[in-house]
């Protein structure tokens, strides 16, 4: 069973380029989280999908993000005219939908670098 | 709302010393706790967890005992290793949506 699978693993845009990322859950799992990890510092939380949903998008930037999880293919995060404080790496974890385990299982991550 | 501190690295210890990686939280209600390793350059993989008081979570002599009273989740092992390096993050989760709250992370070196 292939794990939570991210790519590129590595993404470099310059300044007012757009940067997606893919993300893949593991096979039935429906739950997908992104989360970004700037330098030095821990993972904060982004936002929430299922299926076609966004169920929680409390930690998403106002502007220029923005995330989808569609019927068919992977989730996508989208930023829209990158800036340099966007260079981080952005990690996807993924949960199956029985609320009796709320274990979350991380992707390898994507590290954006913003020239 | 919902926090986790853990405390200050990085740590840097000799093989086969003892480990103990402090880490408190706050949180409404009754959160899971999790302790999750980053090798470098890869994601973050889960070690242990804990889903209420008194609980134990253990993996690869790795253990964490979940204290209510204290609100703590302390990381410890009895010997380390080299290939045990690594950053080591304290989460919660709670509420129904099940978002991780990390802390930010400790690194550990272990020096043959």
């Amino acid at each position: 069973n292939a794990g939570v699978m991210q790519n590129p693993r590595h993404l470099v845009r310059r300044r007012g380029q757009e940067a997606r990322l893919r993300c893949s859950p593991m096979k039935g799992h429906s739950h997908v989280y992104w989360y970004r990890q700037l330098p030095e510092e821990g993972l904060k939380f982004m936002v929430y999908l299922q299926k076609e949903n966004i169920i929680d998008e409390s930690g998403m930037p106002k502007e220029r993000f923005s995330a989808e999880f569609p019927k068919e293919g992977p989730s996508i995060l989208r930023i829209q005219q990158v800036v340099r404080g966007d260079s981080a790496a952005y990690f996807c974890a993924s949960s199956p939908p029985s609320r009796a385990s709320d274990t979350q299982y991380f992707g390898p991550g994507t590290r954006l670098t913003v020239l | 709302g919902d926090s986790v501190t853990q405390m200050e690295g990085p740590v840097t210890l000799s093989e086969e010393a003892f480990l103990t990686i402090n880490c408190t939280y706050t949180a409404t209600g009754y959160p899971s706790l999790f302790w999750y390793v980053q090798y470098p350059g890869e994601g973050l993989q889960l070690l242990l967890k804990a889903t209420k008081a008194d609980d134990k979570g253990s993996n690869k002599g790795f253990e964490a005992t979940y204290r209510k009273e204290t609100t703590s989740f302390h990381l410890e092992k009895g010997s380390v290793q080299v290939s045990d390096s690594a950053v080591y993050f304290c989460a919660l989760s709670s509420g129904a949506n099940s978002k991780l709250t990390f802390g930010k992370g400790i690194t550990l070196s272990v020096r043959p």
